[in-house]
């Protein structure tokens, strides 16, 4: 059974660096085709996608946050990481990690975390 | 980037009537398109890969079609469990990219 979850620091301060960890259980980050993605989600608003790393250490993060993003992995602890830098009010949201599926026609997600709700205010 | 744009908005449907939501992207993607939905206070849930494919556990009234650039998720028959945010996602290439939502309600 495949889970995942979010933690943070709940609030921090604009100009602060975000560190997110996500903890899962049920696959291992070194198995071959295995990715986990980092996905936020302001509050009633839409999905982003932020940053993917995968099991032999490839990484994509969104041009968007222009470098502000640093994605990593803890193979042997069963964990992925997020960091996000010089923070500001509209990096607040729910900040998920996601794993994808097996599919051959794309990147999709059917296993998420609940999801961890981290606020950036003075 | 491809830029994913659904519609509509928010729409109201009766219980046992038929849903369709619509996706369009900015350019071709190969049916690399999913559907989910959210519920309040949940994450999502992937219902439709690959265009038309039913993800294992989502009933059979939901289905999905399309190709190109043009793609929608259909609700043969609302049920009250229905009522959600309804979200498209390209996954053909980085930055993966969803659409706004759909936010649909029992009328």
């Amino acid at each position: 059974q495949v889970t995942l979850k979010e933690s943070g620091p709940g609030i921090l301060q604009p100009s602060q660096t975000l560190s997110l960890t996500c903890s899962f259980s049920g696959f291992s980050l070194s198995t071959s085709g295995i990715c986990v993605s980092w996905i936020r989600q302001p509050s009633g608003k839409g999905l982003e996608w932020l940053a993917t790393i995968c099991w032999e250490d490839s990484k994509d993060c969104n041009p968007s946050l222009k470098n502000r993003l640093t994605i990593s992995k803890d193979t042997s602890n069963n964990q992925a990481f997020l960091k996000i830098t010089s923070v500001d009010t509209a990096d607040t949201a729910i900040y998920y990690c996601a794993r994808s599926g097996d599919y051959y026609d794309g990147t999709y997600y059917p296993y998420w975390g609940q999801g961890v709700m981290v606020t950036v205010s003075s | 980037d491809i830029q994913m744009t659904q519609s509509p908005a928010s729409l109201s449907a009766s219980l046992g009537e038929t849903v369709t939501i619509q996706c369009r992207a900015s350019e071709d993607i190969y049916s690399g398109l999913a559907w989910y939905q959210q519920k309040p206070g949940k994450s999502p849930q992937l219902l439709i890969y690959g265009a038309s494919s039913l993800q294992d556990g989502v009933p059979s009234r939901f289905s999905g079609s399309g190709s190109g650039t043009q793609y929608s998720l259909k609700i043969s028959s609302m049920q009250t469990e229905d009522e959600g945010v309804y979200f498209c996602q390209q996954g053909l290439k980085y930055p993966l990219t969803f659409g706004s939502g759909t936010k649909l309600e029992i009328k």
